[in-house]
């Protein structure tokens, strides 16, 4: 059974660096094809993808946010964490970690998130 | 302005069917599979349709997900109040080069 969760600061000040790692369990990221993500979802509004991990060390990032963004993974504590440089209020969100899954059925090759984490709320304020 | 367009809210009653569309482009839609996401208040997403009308184990069959040209759908029949959520439509794109999401949809059950 494969589970996520995610943990930091709650309270960050505007300019600070945030800092939030994802801890999970049920499959290893050094396994062909795995990935971990994060979204996140600042109060009553939608889903917002901010970055990818793949097995490889591949990365992926928002484009809107790339150069505020770092992914990295820590296979061996079956650990991602990301880090998120010059926080404004505006980026105050529950941050979620999701298990990316891959399907390469008739649909083609579909990377999905199928096991996401309760999310952590992070608030920007002085 | 999210990437993906769907309309801010859906309703309807209990047993009947409802839509959800999901709007795309070439990049997105038109090219890779779209995967359905659904929140219940206070919860985080659930997976509920992937690579277009896939349903995850547990997912009931009265969720069914489609796609055509730069568009998709999910439909849910017999609608239950359980099914009061926000339903999310997702897929990859490739100008972006990452994952993008809709605007969300909200469903009441009256």
């Amino acid at each position: 059974q494969i589970t996520v969760k995610e943990s930091g600061p709650t309270l960050v000040k505007p300019t600070q660096t945030l800092t939030l790692t994802c801890t999970f369990s049920g499959f290893s990221l050094s396994t062909s094809g795995v990935g971990v993500g994060w979204i996140r979802q600042p109060p009553g509004k939608a889903l917002e993808w901010l970055a990818l991990i793949y097995w490889n060390d591949d990365k992926r990032y928002s484009p809107s946010l790339k150069s505020r963004l770092t992914i990295t993974k820590d296979t061996s504590k079956n650990q991602v964490v990301l880090t998120m440089t010059n926080m404004d209020p505006v980026d105050t969100a529950t941050y979620h970690c999701a298990h990316a899954g891959l399907d390469t059925g008739v649909a083609g090759a579909n990377r999905y998130f199928n096991v996401w984490g309760r999310g952590t709320l992070v608030t920007v304020s002085s | 302005q999210s990437v993906l367009t769907q309309p801010p809210s859906a309703s309807g009653t209990p047993g009947q069917r409802v839509t959800i569309s999901c709007s795309g482009s070439r990049s997105n839609i038109g090219t890779n599979a779209v995967n359905w996401y659904q929140q219940l208040p206070g919860t985080a997403p659930k997976l509920l349709i992937f690579s277009n009308n896939q349903r995850p184990s547990g997912v009931p069959d009265r969720f069914s997900g489609s796609k055509s040209g730069t568009s998709a759908s999910l439909a849910i029949s017999g609608l239950q109040s359980e099914d009061e959520a926000d339903y999310y439509c997702a897929t990859w794109d490739d100008s972006l080069n990452g994952p993008v999401f809709g605007g969300g949809t909200k469903l009441t059950v009256l």
